[in-house]
């Protein structure tokens, strides 16, 4: 069973330009976190998705960040007109549930944007 | 969520027994208690979990209070792959939303 996959692993973008990253959570797991960490400072919540549903999204900037968690295929964290204080590491994790035992996330490796 | 509040950073020796101390003085009853680790540029790990009774797995041991104010993290016998920021989360499991609320950790340095 993979783990959760990030991808792509390194995105460089230059200031204006879309970014948008790839998150497929674990076989069975139907929940999707996003969380960003700036270079040097702790990891803060983005957004919590289930199958097409946003849940919680009260970490997401009010404007150029948006993310999805269609039927098929992965969740997008997309991000509009990037500048550069949008460089940072970039990580999702994944649920099969939120009630006990299936309640524990499991991270994935990140992705890290650069923003020139 | 309850807060917490952990030292910045500690060292350990290699092969010695690690103790990550937490407090969560304004912990409530439903709320567990939750380690986590990030090592460099890496995802967070799950480590264990808690909520009154002391837990052990095969990655750490988790000990509470009794009045649940505080509880310790113990890694056994360390390893220089266990340097890493150590979190350590209460939540309330079963609500409308199942995010984890990360503070600033402790930075735990295993030298050899």
């Amino acid at each position: 069973n993979a783990g959760v996959m990030q991808n792509p692993r390194h995105l460089v973008r230059r200031r204006g330009q879309e970014a948008r990253l790839r998150c497929s959570p674990m076989k069975g797991h139907s929940h999707v976190y996003w969380y960003r960490q700036l270079p040097e400072e702790g990891l803060k919540f983005m957004v919590y998705l289930q199958k097409e549903n946003i849940i919680d999204e009260s970490g997401m900037p009010k404007e150029r960040f948006s993310a999805e968690f269609p039927k098929e295929g992965p969740s997008i964290l997309r991000i509009q007109q990037v500048v550069r204080g949008d460089s940072a590491a970039y990580f999702c994790a994944s649920s099969p549930g939120t009630a006990p035992p299936n309640e524990k996330l499991f991270f994935g490796s990140g992705t890290q944007l650069s923003v020139l | 969520d309850a807060k917490t509040t952990q030292p910045t950073s500690m060292d350990c020796a290699e092969g010695r027994a690690a103790n990550l101390p937490c407090n969560h003085s304004t912990i409530s009853g439903n709320e567990y208690v939750y380690w986590y680790r990030q090592i460099h540029s890496q995802g967070p790990q799950y480590i264990i979990h808690g909520l009154k009774n002391n837990e052990t797995n095969e990655m750490a041991s988790l000990i509470i209070t009794e009045d649940r104010k505080s509880s310790t993290l113990i890694l056994p016998h360390a390893t220089l792959r266990d340097t890493a920021v150590y979190y350590c989360i209460v939540r309330v499991l079963g609500g409308a939303t199942n995010k984890l609320i990360f503070g600033t950790g402790t930075l735990l340095a295993v030298q050899p």
